[in-house]
């Protein structure tokens, strides 16, 4: 199994620019999220979903935007993006609901200048 | 909202000592606590998970401890190693949700 992967893995990106911030996972696992790591401020939820068609939003939810159409991709998109869009984005996966283990993806590194 | 907070932000400790890192969460229905560590330009991985029905879980040199009387839960490590040395977070789930919110984490540096 490759677990959750993640494509790019760096990006940078001008001010207004959109872009598409690739999830998959093979483990069959029903609940997916997104997560942006800034330093000093931990983990904060973006958008998560708890099965396939059927997305919600997190803490900090705003400038991005998610769909579920298969149980493995779950893509996160920046409609516009913004330099305090600077952040590493983890995605992460777990068997059934957020409070189960989640398998967390490598990351992926934004600059928006 | 729920609030997690964590502390120290820091913390150095020698090779063999223990080290605690003390989280608390403001919502008193919060049920799930799990801890992550984090080693440098890693994924963060989950090393221990306690649930509200019960007050201590220990897994080898490693033990959560919680009080929901006081809404804080604790990690301890003992006889720490090098490899030891990470971010670690603590996390608390969110009132009648399957969210989580993490704490901002403890820089652990366990010199030999």
């Amino acid at each position: 199994n490759a677990g959750v992967t993640q494509t790019p893995k760096f990006q940078v990106l001008k001010t207004g620019q959109s872009m598409t911030l690739q999830c998959a996972q093979d483990m069959n696992h029903e609940y997916m999220s997104w997560y942006r790591q800034d330093p000093g401020m931990g983990l904060r939820l973006i958008h998560y979903s708890v099965g396939a068609g059927i997305t919600d939003q997190g803490e900090v939810p705003n400038g991005y935007n998610v769909s579920r159409s298969t149980t493995e991709d779950f893509p996160l998109r920046l409609l516009s993006a913004a330099p305090s869009q600077t952040s590493v984005y983890f995605c992460a996966s777990s068997k059934g609901t957020g409070l189960d283990e989640q398998y967390f993806g490598p990351g992926t590194r934004l600059t928006v200048t | 909202g729920e609030n997690v907070e964590q502390h120290p932000s820091t913390l150095s400790v020698q090779e063999g000592d223990s080290a605690v890192i003390k989280c608390t969460y403001s919502d008193s229905a919060s049920n799930y606590f799990p801890w992550y560590k984090q080693e440098l330009g890693k994924r963060p991985q989950l090393i221990i998970d306690i649930r509200s029905n019960v007050g201590e879980k220990k897994d080898q040199r490693i033990a959560v401890t919680l009080n929901k009387t006081a809404k804080h839960f604790s990690l301890h490590i003992t006889e720490t190693q090098p490899e030891d040395s990470a971010v670690y977070f603590c996390a608390a789930s969110k009132r009648n949700t399957d969210k989580l919110i993490f704490g901002t984490g403890t820089r652990l540096q366990v010199f030999p």
